[in-house]
């Protein structure tokens, strides 16, 4: 099982990002997936997760309307458009998988892709 | 949402020595289902956090027997029976029960 994520970098607060995890080793579109952010020096934040087949999504208040969560299970793929982006949502982004049958049960991680808002 | 506190920032143990860290939920995480929806997680230094306990009590895979998991509704506690140098880093509990999940501080375990 590997979860690798890409995209991040800096952007300018009000910019928009789009961050991509690709996965292997296993079947992707058997699995919910779901996206956690830590901010520098700060604990665990987690963002929103997305259902096997893409139709059901949920978020954290702090990102609701600017943030999406999508996935292409042909691409073996799960991504993240952030826009509107502040100086908060600077952060290490790790996707992860959940467990079949166990929501919230994040039984695997990617090594995280940092994203940094700054003017 | 569900507030999750931990309420140790920080614990430092000897070699060999037990530990034990708990974490409050905001309400009680039992489904109608039976299961308590409480996961433990450890993120060693320089690392992705990994998954230790879900469902309160159960071990993930490859996880030592040296940790434990138990609570119910409300108040939950990660044992180590014996701490190892391996076993440093901050434990974070999470619980799955409603979205959105939310994580407890963490609580960093130091070897004395």
């Amino acid at each position: 099982v590997q979860l690798v994520e890409s995209g991040g970098g800096l952007v300018q607060p009000g910019g928009s990002l789009r961050i991509s995890c690709e996965v292997s080793g296993f079947t992707f579109d058997m699995y919910w997936m779901t996206w956690v952010r830590q901010a520098p020096g700060k604990g665990l934040e987690w963002v929103a997760n997305i259902k096997e087949d893409g139709r059901e999504k949920n978020y954290v208040d702090a990102v609701k309307g600017r943030f999406t969560i999508s996935r292409d299970n042909a691409k073996d793929s799960l991504y993240l458009q952030m826009n509107n982006l502040r100086a908060d949502d600077t952060a290490v982004y790790f996707c992860a998988r959940e467990v079949v049958g166990a929501k919230g049960v994040l039984e695997s991680w990617g090594q995280g892709t940092l994203v940094t808002v700054s003017s | 949402d569900i507030v999750m506190t931990q309420s140790l920032l920080s614990l430092p143990v000897s070699p060999g020595g037990p530990a034990s860290i708990s974490c409050r939920a905001s309400q009680s995480l039992l489904h109608r289902n039976g299961n308590v929806y409480m996961n433990w997680y450890l993120q060693k230094p320089g690392q992705s956090p990994h998954l230790l306990i879900y469902m309160g009590s159960i071990r993930a895979s490859g996880v030592p027997d040296r940790f434990s998991g138990s609570g119910s509704g409300t108040d939950f506690t990660l044992k180590i029976s014996r701490v190892e140098a391996e076993d440093v880093g901050i434990y974070y509990c999470m619980q799955g029960l409603q979205t959105p999940y939310t994580f407890g501080q963490g609580t960093k375990l130091e070897i004395k």
